[in-house]
């Protein structure tokens, strides 16, 4: 297996501009996770999916940040509008049922100017 | 709610050093316990971890215990190498199965030849 990934791996987009970043979770595993990493914060949990269906999005900074998982291969966390403080690594992750482990992506590097 | 104490770095050691870092836990729930490793420019791979009190990961030379009576997980390694240069990161889960992961802040440690 590819392992989860995630596009772009870099992103530099103006302030104001709307952002979509990508994740294909490992084939099987039915939960997902979008992490934020910033040196300030460190990892934080944005949102967590089950089964496609959001579980706990309290994570999420503001009503700006979004996240979908249409289905079981494929989920987005959109920005819209962005800002200079979204600037971070954003880390896609998966896991199966009943497993404690998370297996991560390589991450997308959002820059915001 | 949980959260994860490490300690702060950049830890820097000779090579052949013994290492110590330190994590603890709220006590909260039965939780999961874990290292995760992230190396330049990359995502967070699993290093190790224990599922209940007592229990001993180890992986690749290092290892952890989890002590409930301390509420600590602190990873040891006998003799580090220069290619163990990362950032080392304690985290935890709830409790309740596959659920997000709450990670300490990282330590960075530097192994100098």
């Amino acid at each position: 297996d590819a392992g989860v990934i995630q596009s772009p791996r870099h992103e530099v987009t103006e302030m104001g501009q709307e952002v979509t970043l990508r994740c294909k979770p490992i084939s099987g595993h039915n939960s997902l996770f979008w992490y934020r990493q910033t040196m300030m914060r460190g990892l934080e949990l944005l949102i967590y999916f089950n089964n496609n269906v959001p579980i706990d999005d309290s994570g999420m900074p503001e009503d700006r940040f979004s996240a979908k998982m249409p289905n079981a291969s494929f989920s987005t966390l959109k920005i819209q509008p962005s800002e200079p403080r979204d600037s971070a690594v954003y880390f896609c992750a998966s896991s199966s049922s009943g497993s404690a482990e998370a297996f991560f992506g390589q991450g997308t590097r959002l820059t915001v100017v | 709610g949980d959260s994860v104490t490490q300690m702060e770095g950049p830890v820097t050691l000779s090579e052949e050093a013994f290492l110590t870092i330190n994590c603890t836990y709220t006590a909260t729930g039965y939780p999961s316990l874990f290292w995760y490793v992230q190396y330049p420019g990359e995502g967070l791979q699993l290093l190790l971890k224990a599922t209940k009190a007592d229990d001993k990961g180890s992986n690749k030379g290092f290892e952890a215990t989890y002590r409930k009576e301390t509420t600590s997980f602190h990873l040891e390694k006998g003799s580090v190498q220069v290619s163990d240069s990362a950032v080392y990161f304690c985290a935890r889960n709830s409790g309740g199965g596959a659920d997000g992961l709450t990670f300490g802040k990282g330590t960075h440690l530097i192994i100098q030849p």
